[in-house]
């Protein structure tokens, strides 16, 4: 089982929709969540991070159920330059190094048409 | 100025040669990290240095041999090139302190290898 599932997408919906993704994760010790986004042939870069409490960044939501080991993303009126592979990183510090190391899910893509 | 940098953005070679990918930063970050993009989208890390000292070394064969002159850079060396070795390789760097708060990690544009 990998340590961080999401489903790959792609997600293909029209300007405007609303749209969630949903990550899982399997290390109950992770101690921080983010959500990267990826352009095509592009670098990963932050788009937020994730807190317990539920965080909200203009369009962009995002949840942590750290119960059930779920994070979820959700994003409100779509545009075309949304379109982008979401991924959900989960950050591990190691108990011995002290040091984080981020995990990522495999990413779920998404495309945003006009 | 670019904050990540990584060198060369493309690389194509034969098997069985040694090539070496360079990284800098410029953000005066403590840890640099090497990871590993394959064909199938997935992003795994390789190894993390904290001020030039290997942290992380996630059972990557040993044909890989990363090193650290100074905290700003993290190098790459890849020996005896194989055809799974095709992949994009991605550095990043972060603020990352021993026991600290956790902190964001900033890629580098990606070295994509192709080995024939």
């Amino acid at each position: 089982r990998k340590e961080v599932e999401q489903d790959p997408g792609p997600f293909n919906v029209p300007e405007g929709a609303t749209v969630a993704f949903n990550c899982t994760y399997s290390n109950s010790a992770s101690q921080s969540f983010f959500w990267y986004r990826q352009d095509c042939r592009k670098e990963p870069k932050l788009l937020m991070s994730v807190y317990s409490s539920g965080n909200e960044d203009g369009r962009f939501t995002a949840q942590l159920n750290r119960a059930s080991q779920y994070i979820s993303l959700l994003i409100r009126d779509s545009k075309l330059s949304d379109s982008a592979t979401y991924l959900c990183v989960v950050n591990q510090r190691g108990e011995n190094t002290g040091f984080q190391k981020l995990v990522f899910g495999t990413g779920t893509r998404l495309l945003v048409s006009p | 100025d670019t904050a990540v940098s990584q060198t060369p953005k493309y690389l194509v070679t034969q098997m069985g040669n040694d090539k070496s990918i360079k990284c800098e930063q410029n953000l005066g970050h403590d840890t640099m990290y090497w990871y590993k993009q394959d064909s199938k989208k997935f992003l795994k890390i390789m190894f993390s240095y904290n001020n030039k000292e290997l942290i992380i070394n996630e059972t990557v064969p040993n044909r890989f041999s990363p090193k650290s002159p100074d905290k700003a850079h993290l190098n790459l060396h890849i020996n005896s090139l194989e055809l799974g070795d095709s992949a994009v390789y991605f550095c990043a760097s972060s603020q990352d302190r021993k026991r600290g708060v956790n902190t964001e990690a900033f890629f580098g544009q990606g070295t994509r290898l192709t080995v024939v």
